[in-house]
């Protein structure tokens, strides 16, 4: 097992338009959690799902936001009509629910979006 | 809304030198989880706090949850420069909340 991993690493983006970032989670992990992080500021929640259920919304998730995990494996995050505004580091995590390991996430790498 | 707060935000030292970073709420947390996050990556997990009073030790770095698990220390002794790097800290307030970190202390730890 390698981890959690996301892609793409790096996304620049006109604004306006659209994009979409994937997180592949630890395989038998059944939590995951996307978080956005901006310079200086550490990683703010936006949503999590439990399998395929989304569980969790964060009021920083606006409506130009939608996460998806269709089948409780990977999950993607979109951005309709990016703003300047949505620079920033999006992170994902997962965690197995139900293990000994209370509230330990493990994170990837994640995707530095700049929009301009 | 639980608030982490981390003192100081930025540290620099020299390598050998001790230091210590605190993490201070007013809220109760079930949990709390110190992370390291190196420029362009995501966090690393380095120790989860249990139980009020608890202390941790990961090699160098000395892990300390309050007895009112309100707060949190890390302390590191003899500095090396592997060890610069943003440290968070994240609390959770019941068994699989979700995670509320600190804005972080900066350490930059020069040869």
């Amino acid at each position: 097992d390698t981890g959690v991993s996301q892609d793409p690493r790096h996304k620049i983006t006109k604004r306006g338009q659209n994009v979409t970032f994937r997180c592949d989670p630890i395989s038998e992990h059944n939590r995951l959690y996307w978080y956005r992080q901006t310079l200086g500021q550490g990683p703010e929640f936006l949503t999590y799902f439990q399998n395929e259920a989304q569980l969790e919304k964060s009021r920083l998730l606006s409506d130009r936001f939608s996460a998806e995990r269709p089948k409780g494996s990977f999950s993607t995050l979109e951005i309709q009509r990016t703003e300047q505004g949505d620079s920033a580091m999006y992170l994902c995590a997962s965690m197995p629910f139900g293990g000994v390991l209370i509230d330990e996430q493990f994170f990837g790498p994640g995707t530095r979006l700049t929009v301009l | 809304t639980q608030l982490l707060e981390q003192s100081p935000q930025f540290l620099s030292i020299q390598e050998g030198e001790n230091l210590t970073v605190y993490c201070n709420s007013s809220s109760v947390f079930s949990s709390l989880q110190w992370y390291r996050q190196e420029p362009g990556e995501g966090p690393v997990l380095l120790v989860t706090v249990v139980t009020g009073g608890e202390v941790k030790k990961l090699k160098r770095l000395t892990f300390q949850f309050g007895d009112a698990r309100k707060d949190s220390s890390l302390h590191i002794t003899a500095a090396q420069p592997g060890d610069t790097g943003l440290y968070l800290c994240a609390g959770a307030t019941s068994g699989y909340s979700t995670l509320t970190f600190g804005k972080g202390t900066m350490l930059l730890v020069s040869p």
